[in-house]
């Protein structure tokens, strides 16, 4: 079974909208963390936001946010008034405690932003 | 204030011929990565270090193998580089600490093309 699922593989959202990238998770081991990265057409990849499992709040970063649905196992983000500069690949990824260094990634979502 | 470098950026190499490529920290972390991304994919980890322990994924090819000969540094060589090969290479770090939780931290990646 898949770790990370994101579903969708492109999205576009109009320029200072709101846009919401889903990502679904399996996992046993009570503690783990959530991340999601931003990855422009340069390569790199970017540390946006992260969410542990016994966080009892959603996380946010300025304009990220993490809706963390624990019962549903999903853990979506949301990018608010979007910017030109937010078009790029997004990756939902998972750390547990149980496989210590192991990262799993999701197959990533490309954002477009619409002027 | 770079924290993950990696050279080259890009590297160009003929078919079979062996290339090494590097990487390198200022966060003291205690482990690093190394991710093959080929395009439109996630990051596929091929191993990665505890301090000196060598953690090498179950499907990495022989042709990859790597070297960390200190906290700072950690190097990928390819010993014959084929066409599927070609992509971007990535190395990330994370602080490692027992039971942690906390996010990688990547470069911004070596670009392979193999001629």
């Amino acid at each position: 079974a898949q770790k990370i699922t994101q579903t969708q593989p492109g999205m576009f959202v109009q320029e200072k909208e709101a846009v919401t990238l889903d990502c679904t998770y399996d996992t046993s081991d009570p503690s783990y963390g959530l991340f999601w990265y931003k990855q422009p057409s340069s390569g790199e990849m970017i540390f946006l936001i992260y969410q542990g499992s016994y966080d009892q709040q959603n996380a946010t970063e300025g304009r990220y946010s993490l809706n963390f649905q624990k019962a549903r196992k999903s853990a979506n983000l949301v990018i608010s008034a979007s910017q030109l500069g937010d078009s790029a690949m997004y990756f939902c990824a998972m750390r547990e405690r149980d496989t210590g260094n192991q990262f799993y990634f999701g197959t990533g979502t490309s954002l477009t932003v619409i002027p | 204030d770079a924290m993950v470098i990696q050279n080259p950026r890009y590297q160009v190499t003929q078919f079979g011929k062996p290339v090494t490529l590097s990487c390198s920290q200022t966060l003291n972390h205690n482990v690093m990565y190394w991710y093959q991304q080929k395009s439109s994919q996630a990051p596929k980890l091929l191993f990665h270090y505890y301090d000196k322990d060598f953690n090498n994924e179950a499907d990495t090819p022989d042709n990859f193998q790597s070297r960390r000969p200190n906290t700072s540094f950690c190097f990928l060589d390819i010993r014959s580089p084929g066409l599927g090969d070609a992509a971007m290479y990535l190395c990330a770090t994370s602080r490692g600490t027992s039971g942690g939780l906390e996010t990688q931290y990547f470069g911004p990646g070596t670009r392979l093309l193999v001629l």
